[in-house]
C-alpha cells in the first residue's frame, strides 16, 4: 500500500516568510511524528500526535514552530518568520497505533531559507 | 536523556566485502530500530530488534539489551547498500512517543 507522503519535496523561501509542510500518513495509522534532520546528523524529534492531539511537542525549538492534525490524519507543520537556521530536511513518520512500535518515514521536505 | 553512539562514523568498502556496524546506547531500552537512509534521503526500515538476532537476506542484526548495544551485519556488500545507517531507540523507557537517533554510519561501497 501507499507509504507516508510529504509535500512539497523541496521548498525554498526567504528569511522571514511563513511556510507550511504537509504530511499524509499511512492510512489507518493513528500516531504521527515530525522530525528535523540537519546535514550530517540523525533525525531529531519535533512533535508527536496520537489522533488529533499533540501528545508530546517537547522537541519544537521555539514558538515559531507549530503543527496541527485536525482530523487525525493529515498533518501540517507550520513555521513562522523563517530563519536561515531552519534550513533542514523535515521528516514525517507514522505508526499504526499504541501497541505498535515501528515508525515508517516519508521522503521528507527539504526546506531552504535564503 | 538517552545517548546513542554509532561506530564507525564512516566506512568505505569494496563491493563484496562484509561489514559490522555498531550502536551503543546509554540506558535500558525496550525496542531498537535500524534504518537505512538511501542517497535520496528516504529512511527505510531494516529491523525492529529489541533483543536477539534477526536476519533478512544479506543483512542481520543482533541486540544485546543487557549490555546496551546492537550490531548490524552486512554481508557481500553491493553498491546499493551505500548510504547512512541509523539506529534509533525510544526517548523514554517503555514509551514510544519519540525515538532518538544516533548520528549514523555513512557506508560507501565501491564497485
Amino acid at each position: 500500500g501507499a507509504g507516508v507522503s510529504q509535500t512539497p519535496s523541496n521548498k525554498v523561501t526567504e528569511k522571514g516568510k511563513y511556510v507550511e509542510l504537509r504530511c499524509d500518513p499511512i492510512s489507518g495509522h493513528t500516531a504521527l511524528y515530525w522530525y528535523r534532520q540537519s546535514l550530517g546528523q540523525g533525525p531529531e524529534f519535533l512533535i508527536y500526535f496520537q489522533g488529533t492531539g499533540a501528545a508530546d511537542d517537547s522537541g519544537l525549538p521555539n514558538d515559531r514552530f507549530f503543527a496541527v492534525r485536525p482530523e487525525g490524519s493529515v498533518s501540517t507543520l507550520k513555521i513562522q518568520r523563517t530563519e536561515r537556521g531552519d534550513s533542514a530536511v523535515y521528516l514525517c513518520a507514522s505508526r499504526p497505533g499504541p501497541t505498535s512500535t515501528e515508525q515508517y518515514f516519508g521522503p521528507g521536505t527539504r526546506l531552504t531559507v535564503t | 536523556g538517552i545517548q546513542v553512539e554509532q561506530s564507525p562514523p564512516d566506512l568505505i568498502l569494496q563491493e563484496g566485502a562484509n561489514s559490522t556496524l555498531r550502536c551503543n546506547f546509554s540506558d535500558s531500552v525496550n525496542n531498537l530500530q535500524w534504518f537505512h537512509q538511501n542517497p535520496w534521503g528516504q529512511l527505510i526500515n531494516l529491523f525492529y530488534i529489541p533483543s536477539g538476532t534477526k536476519q533478512n537476506g544479506r543483512l542481520s542484526a543482533t541486540t544485546v539489551a543487557t549490555e546496551r548495544y546492537s550490531l548490524l551485519y552486512i554481508s557481500s556488500s553491493q553498491t546499493t547498500d551505500s548510504g547512512v545507517y541509523f539506529c534509533a531507540v525510544p526517548g523514554l523507557m517503555n514509551r514510544d512517543d519519540k525515538i532518538i537517533f544516533g548520528k549514523g554510519t555513512r557506508l560507501h561501497i565501491l564497485p
